[in-house]
């Protein structure tokens, strides 16, 4: 166990919907980073938060957004969806007392039909 | 740009045979990261090793073992005597130093599926 977690761990939803994932890092991780994992795009960086603010910035859509709360979890809002986003996302936290590792969360699975 | 490279998309041994994965990546950036990640049929994503830029030691953790060679741009990662609870995807991956505080976003290969068949 990561000690990071996701919800929900799968969500199915139809084209055009607006979803919210959520994820809570480790305890005392500042750092939250989330990924894309498609078949044909493997898994991309989409968006990283440090202690409420965006630090950095992928090939994320203008569909998408995120934010990072002062309890530090972090929700990725997924918006006007398309079959094409369907995959699965990972949350990962990370802290320098833990040599700034990346450790991820279980993920969760987006189903657009 | 930075890259990573998995050339070997899917592998297939039998059980207790050894199999070194490859990983090849491109980065101008002097300072980075480079890890392994494995991913079951489970799904998630499990961290394996972590190896700076300055650090060209091989490490050897139980059966696995990881070849850094900063000359060829590689950081293979080999299991011994391969059991199928090897059975995964692993990705490789690099990340640039960013400061005490954070590093930076994680640029993975495409993965290696490892079939062990008993």
């Amino acid at each position: 166990d990561s000690g990071v977690t996701q919800t929900p761990k799968h969500l199915i939803t139809a084209t055009g919907q607006r979803v919210t994932l959520r994820c809570s890092p480790r305890s005392g991780d500042l750092s939250v980073y989330w990924y894309q994992q498609s078949l044909d795009q493997g898994l991309q960086f989409l968006i990283q938060y440090y202690n409420g603010e965006e630090r950095a910035k992928g090939n994320i859509l203008e569909r998408f957004s995120a934010q990072q709360f002062p309890d530090l979890h972090s929700e990725l809002n997924l918006s006007s969806l398309e079959l094409g986003d369907s995959a699965l996302y990972f949350c990962a936290s990370s802290s320098p007392v833990a040599k700034n590792i990346q450790y991820f969360g279980a993920g969760t699975r987006l189903s657009v039909l | 740009a930075q890259k990573v490279t998995q050339a070997q998309t899917e592998i297939s041994v039998v059980e207790k045979e050894d199999v070194t994965l490859d990983c090849v990546y491109e980065t101008r950036d002097t300072t980075y990261y480079l890890f392994w990640y494995k991913q079951p049929p489970s799904g998630e994503l499990v961290f394996l090793i972590r190896r700076n830029s300055f650090d060209e030691q091989n490490e050897i953790s139980g059966r696995y073992s990881w070849n850094f060679q900063k000359s060829t741009s590689s950081f293979n990662f080999t299991i011994t005597a391969s059991q199928v609870v090897d059975s995964a995807v692993y990705f490789c991956a690099l990340s640039e130093f960013r400061g005490s505080s954070n590093t930076g976003k994680l640029i993975f290969g495409q993965g290696t599926t490892l079939q062990v068949k008993p």
